[in-house]
């Protein structure tokens, strides 16, 4: 069985901190997708990365994936309030289902 | 980009009574689509994968009489909690995938309320 363990799960800070969330696996992720989710809606798509190693920006949120895409990582800079919310990693496995393997999620507030 | 509804966005209802969620592919054809359900500040729980023209697979632990999945067209999927009790209280997400990509389109939620 595939698990993507995400941490920490919970996440207090005040405005203009850096901080970084984790997901890792003992397992291969042929993709592995980071969302966003605030209360009362769906996840929200950030990113999605492929390639062993790859690095992706999005703004002051940068995304990496592992060279042996097990693990993964969010980081964000000189955080905001509006960045407060549930960030959910999600691991795309080998097989060809579609289905989408979710890290525990990580609950984030940041207080102005 | 590909859309993803779903109906309603909340419901309560009677312990004991039947509820039926719509999730809808807006502006593509899903074959496949994924019903999650949701605690509070808690992450995705699949429950569900389904199929069109062809039953449901279900997750380990899910009851498949207590939760009926139907895909009735290739932009339509329905989740109907049957005899519904307030521990099925929950925020229930469907989701699509894109053609061919990776990316998965969630739908807005539907917030369940069981008195």
């Amino acid at each position: 069985t595939q698990l993507l363990e995400q941490s920490p799960q919970f996440l207090s800070i005040q405005e203009g901190e850096n901080l970084t969330v984790y997901c890792n696996s003992s397992s291969v992720f042929s993709s592995l997708q980071w969302y966003r989710q605030e209360p009362g809606e769906g996840p929200v798509l950030l990113v999605t990365v492929v390639t062993g190693g790859e690095v992706k920006k999005l703004k002051r949120l940068t995304f990496q994936f592992g060279d042996a895409r097990k693990d993964s990582s969010l980081h964000i800079t000189a955080a905001q309030p509006g960045d407060t919310g549930l960030y959910l990693c999600a691991g795309r496995g080998p097989s060809n289902t579609g289905k989408l393997i979710f890290g525990q999620g990580t609950t984030l507030q940041v207080k102005p | 980009g590909a859309v993803v509804s779903q109906h309603p966005s909340r419901v309560i209802c009677k312990s004991g009574t039947s509820v039926k969620i719509e999730c809808r592919s807006l502006d593509f054809q899903a074959t496949t689509m994924f019903w999650y359900r949701q605690f509070p500040k808690k992450s995705l729980m699949l429950m569900a994968t389904s199929n069109e023209g062809s039953k449901a697979t279900y997750e380990q632990g899910v009851e498949k009489d207590k939760f009926l999945i139907n895909h009735a067209s290739l932009t339509l999927s329905t989740l109907t909690v049957t005899s519904a009790h307030p521990e099925d209280s929950s925020f229930y997400i469907c989701s699509a995938p894109g053609l061919g990509t990776d990316t998965q389109y969630f739908g807005p939620g539907t917030r369940l309320t069981v008195l």
